[in-house]
């Protein structure tokens, strides 16, 4: 059974370039968390996605980051004009949800903006 | 609002030194508590969990003990080895909202 796959691992871009990050969760997992790392500080939690719907963005800033989780296909996070301050992990994670449970992260997709 | 905070580090002990790493909640309703490990270069791993009140989670020689009456899950190992150094983040999800809320971590580092 395949964990929670996020590709690429790692990406590099220029300042104001887009940067997609790719997140795939386990098989029969319809609930999706993205969640951003930087050097030296803890986990932030950025968004919460069900298939076609965002529940919770509080954690996104309000320009550049958009996220969504179609009916078919990854969950993606996209980061547009890229700043040096965009350089961090990000963490995608998956959930049942049949009942109160874990989360189980991917690898993380690390993002250097030169 | 639900929240977790949890020791800072980072922590430095010797082979076979006792652990602990503190944490405490806050919560509406009745959470679960969970203990995640980074290992470097690596994604969380879930480290154990427990779900109601007095409950232990354990695993790998690790421990925690869900204390309603201090709101705590502090997380314990009688003898740490080199290979738990890694970051460790303590965790809650309560049953309204599907969310989790995370720690900052806290990094350990074992010197042989």
């Amino acid at each position: 059974n395949a964990g929670v796959m996020q590709n690429p691992r790692h990406l590099v871009r220029r300042r104001g370039q887009e940067a997609r990050l790719r997140c795939s969760p386990m098989k029969g997992h319809s609930h999706v968390y993205w969640y951003r790392q930087l050097p030296e500080e803890g986990l932030k939690f950025m968004v919460y996605l069900q298939k076609e719907n965002i529940i919770d963005e509080s954690g996104m800033p309000k320009e550049r980051f958009s996220a969504e989780f179609p009916k078919e296909g990854p969950s993606i996070l996209r980061i547009q004009q890229v700043v040096r301050g965009d350089s961090a992990a990000y963490f995608c994670a998956s959930s049942a949800f049949a009942e109160v449970g874990e989360l189980f992260f991917g690898e993380g997709s690390r993002l250097t903006v030169l | 609002g639900d929240s977790v905070t949890q020791m800072e580090g980072p922590v430095t002990l010797s082979e076979e030194a006792f652990l602990t790493i503190n944490c405490t909640y806050t919560a509406t309703g009745y959470p679960s508590l969970f203990w995640y490990v980074q290992y470097p270069g690596e994604g969380l791993q879930l480290l154990l969990k427990a779900t109601k009140a007095d409950d232990k989670g354990s695993n790998k020689g690790f421990e925690a003990t869900y204390r309603k009456e201090t709101t705590s899950f502090h997380l314990e190992k009688g003898s740490v080895q080199v290979s738990d150094s890694a970051v460790y983040f303590c965790a809650l999800t309560t049953n309204t909202g599907n969310q989790f809320y995370f720690g900052t971590g806290t990094s350990l580092t074992v010197i042989p």
